[in-house]
């Protein structure tokens, strides 16, 4: 178990530029989510995936926002035209689904935009 | 859309003191979990909890499931230093699939 990784670590772009954050979950996990959590709060939930299947995205996200989960292995979250206040920590979590489902988060990618 | 609250925001307190920290649901959830982050960290599961009036305890730590299942409270005997971080509980109601925090509470231990 080698846990949940993110790259990259940290990210800073200026403002309009597009990035994307990459997460490898734990292999024999199903399920991917992406959290983004700015100082001081808790993960706000943005989507997950089922396998490759995107199940649910949450109304707040902007559709400058998109995630893609492939073959239903890694996942790649896009930011296209980043602002300011896109600015938090991007946290990947995977999770195998059932009753006793439980989170098992990566170390995050910190973006800044400047 | 669910919401969970959480207080206190912070609590310092000394070693040795206990420490609790309350969770609340603005729908019933079907179930409930706790994590820990760690200063500089990312959320670490610590338990989850399913049955309405639920205890469960992990040494100094005390979980509890409130009967109609939208609260919950998290209890710490005798702090230490090592339970220094921010605690979050994250909420899964009966519509969705996604788990949704809370803001959680930051405790700090002076030793």
């Amino acid at each position: 178990d080698t846990g949940v990784s993110q790259d990259p670590r940290h990210k800073i772009t200026k403002r309009g530029q597009n990035v994307t954050f990459r997460c490898d979950p734990i292999s024999e996990h199903n399920r991917l989510y992406w959290y983004r959590q700015t100082l001081g709060q808790g993960p706000e939930f943005l989507t997950y995936f089922q396998n490759e299947a995107q199940l649910e995205k949450s109304r707040l996200l902007s559709d400058r926002f998109s995630a893609e989960r492939p073959k239903g292995s890694f996942s790649t979250l896009e930011i296209q035209r980043t602002e300011q206040g896109d600015s938090a920590m991007y946290l990947c979590a995977s999770s195998f689904v059932g009753t006793n489902e439980k989170l098992f988060f990566g170390s995050g990618t910190q973006l800044s935009v400047l | 859309g669910q919401q969970v609250m959480q207080i206190p925001q912070y609590q310092h307190v000394q070693e040795g003191e206990d420490f609790t920290t309350y969770c609340n649901s603005s729908t019933t959830l079907s179930n409930i979990q706790w994590y820990k982050q760690r200063p500089g960290g990312h959320p670490v599961f610590l338990i989850q909890l399913v049955k309405s009036g639920e205890v469960k305890k992990q040494k100094r730590l005390t979980f509890q499931f409130g009967e109609a299942k939208k609260n919950s409270s998290l209890h710490i005997t005798a702090t230490q230093t090592t339970d220094v971080g921010t605690y979050f509980c994250a909420g899964r109601d009966n519509y969705g699939q996604n788990f949704v925090f809370g803001p959680g509470t930051r405790l700090s231990v002076l030793p």
